[in-house]
């Protein structure tokens, strides 16, 4: 069974600075896909980024972007220039890429929660 | 664009009561899912399907069940409610995506339970 896992429960930046959150996981399948959700205290759970693994360029949206090492089996997330409404918990997730059914439920971490300091 | 909605957002049963937890989504996704959130231990899979008429146990299904009758609606139940069944629920919906695509999940936003 894949395993996924946060090793930082909580982490802080400065408003404007750059962070990074870490995710390491676990798998025998060569094809998956990564993802990093955001809750923010709404529950909500909204998507940052995802990454294919077959992929070897590295995910990026606006501020978002991912650090994936297939061979390490590690996919951090780096934020940009901080903003207040970037504090949240994120969540790493991986998913199989197989044909049968169920292959698209998802695995989380336990989550980093992430505070903003103005 | 109503997307995954959850009913309902609050709720608090007694020991031994049952209830039923609502999931309706207006994508026309095939795949649905119920996971459920405790402090320090992200979210974990109680039950999906993927599609109407069919489901299957995920990784902590037991003291539930679940239906799809219709496409749209993914039920959860609890049939009879213990404290350890007080969570954060959480449903979510994907298209069933071809190989080499990304079936994103959208979820709803939560139902917190509390058993007493």
């Amino acid at each position: 069974a894949q395993t996924v896992t946060q090793s930082q429960p909580e982490m802080s930046v400065q408003e404007a600075e750059t962070v990074t959150l870490s995710c390491t996981y676990d798998t025998s399948e060569s094809d998956y896909y990564l993802f990093w959700y955001k809750q923010p205290p709404s529950r909500q759970m909204i998507l940052v980024i995802r990454q294919e693994a077959y992929k070897q360029q590295n995910a990026t949206e606006n501020r978002f972007s991912v650090n994936f090492q297939k061979a390490a089996k590690s996919f951090s997330l780096k934020i940009s220039d901080s903003q207040l409404g970037d504090a949240a918990m994120y969540f790493c997730a991986y998913r199989s890429a197989g044909l049968q059914g169920g292959s698209e439920k998802l695995v989380f971490g336990k989550g980093t929660k992430l505070t903003v300091n103005p | 664009n109503a997307g995954v909605t959850q009913t309902p957002k609050f709720r608090v049963l007694k020991t031994g009561q049952s209830m039923t937890l609502l999931c309706a989504q207006d994508m026309n996704h095939e795949y649905m899912y119920w996971y459920r959130q405790d402090p320090g231990m992200g979210l974990r899979l109680i039950h999906y399907s993927v599609g109407e008429g069919t489901t299957a146990k995920g990784e902590v299904p037991d003291g539930y069940n679940v239906s799809r009758l219709k496409k749209q609606n993914f039920l959860l139940g609890l049939e009879s409610a213990a404290p350890s069944q007080t969570s954060v629920y959480f449903c979510a919906s994907s298209y069933s995506s071809p190989p080499r695509a990304i079936g994103i999940q959208y979820f709803g936003a939560g139902t917190r339970l509390s058993v007493l």
